[in-house]
């Protein structure tokens, strides 16, 4: 268990719909990352938090949004859905969130399907 | 983007066997990571190397950083049908502290 909690596990939604991705990091990690992982992707970061704050951005869409919260769980919110965003979306944590780097911890993820 | 690039991107070997992995980078690090995944499950962290360390082990792996080449390699050592699963290599890009992936290297091991 890597303390690093995501849900919910599974998410069946239609085209056009809005979902919410929930993740609580591991106690004391103030850094929480966002990845999207496709099969034909690998593993895509999208956003990073730190302490409350944007700290950086990948390949995120403008349809999804992210923040985190002052008891620092981080939401995932995914808009007007499309059939190509079926895929596990990662959530992970570390202590730090500087180019120093630490390791990071995974959540089990959330496996979406847009139908 | 893909920061690392992992090779080959599939390995088939027999138990017992070693295993190895390449990563390659395109910017300078201040470390590199190795996680693995098993299939359909979260990333678990394996090792960190820093810019500084030539070679680092734990258990039966061994890593090795070579940062002239911009490239670094997961040895396996002695591998079991256990270590069946996806193995990453991850840097932080730039300043900002995003961690990037490869995309993976999915090593088969057969009974």
């Amino acid at each position: 268990d890597s303390g690093v909690t995501q849900t919910p596990k599974h998410l069946i939604t239609a085209t056009g719909q809005r979902v919410t991705l929930r993740c609580s990091p591991r106690s004391g990690d103030l850094s929480v990352y966002w990845y999207q992982q496709s099969l034909d992707q690998g593993l895509q970061f999208l956003i990073q938090y730190y302490n409350g704050e944007e700290r950086a951005k990948g390949n995120i869409l403008e349809r999804f949004s992210a923040q985190q919260f002052p008891d620092l769980h981080s939401e995932l919110n995914l808009s007007s859905l499309e059939l190509g965003d079926s895929a596990l979306y990662f959530c992970a944590s570390s202590v730090q969130g500087s180019s120093v780097g630490t390791e990071a911890f995974f959540g089990q993820g959330t496996r979406l399907t847009v139908v | 983007s893909q920061q690392g690039e992992e090779d080959p991107q599939a390995l088939s070997i027999q138990e017992g066997e070693n295993a190895t992995m390449n990563c390659s980078y395109k910017t300078s690090i201040n470390n590199l990571q190795w996680y693995r995944q098993n299939s359909g499950r979260g990333l678990v962290h394996l090792i960190l190397i820093r810019s500084n360390e030539r070679e680092k082990h734990s258990g039966r792996l061994r890593v090795t950083l070579d940062t002239s080449k911009k490239s670094s390699s997961l040895l396996i050592t002695a591998s079991r049908a256990a270590d069946t699963a996806s193995y990453f290599c991850a840097t932080y890009g730039g300043s900002q502290g995003n961690l990037i992936f490869g995309k993976g290297t999915k090593l088969s091991v057969k009974p």
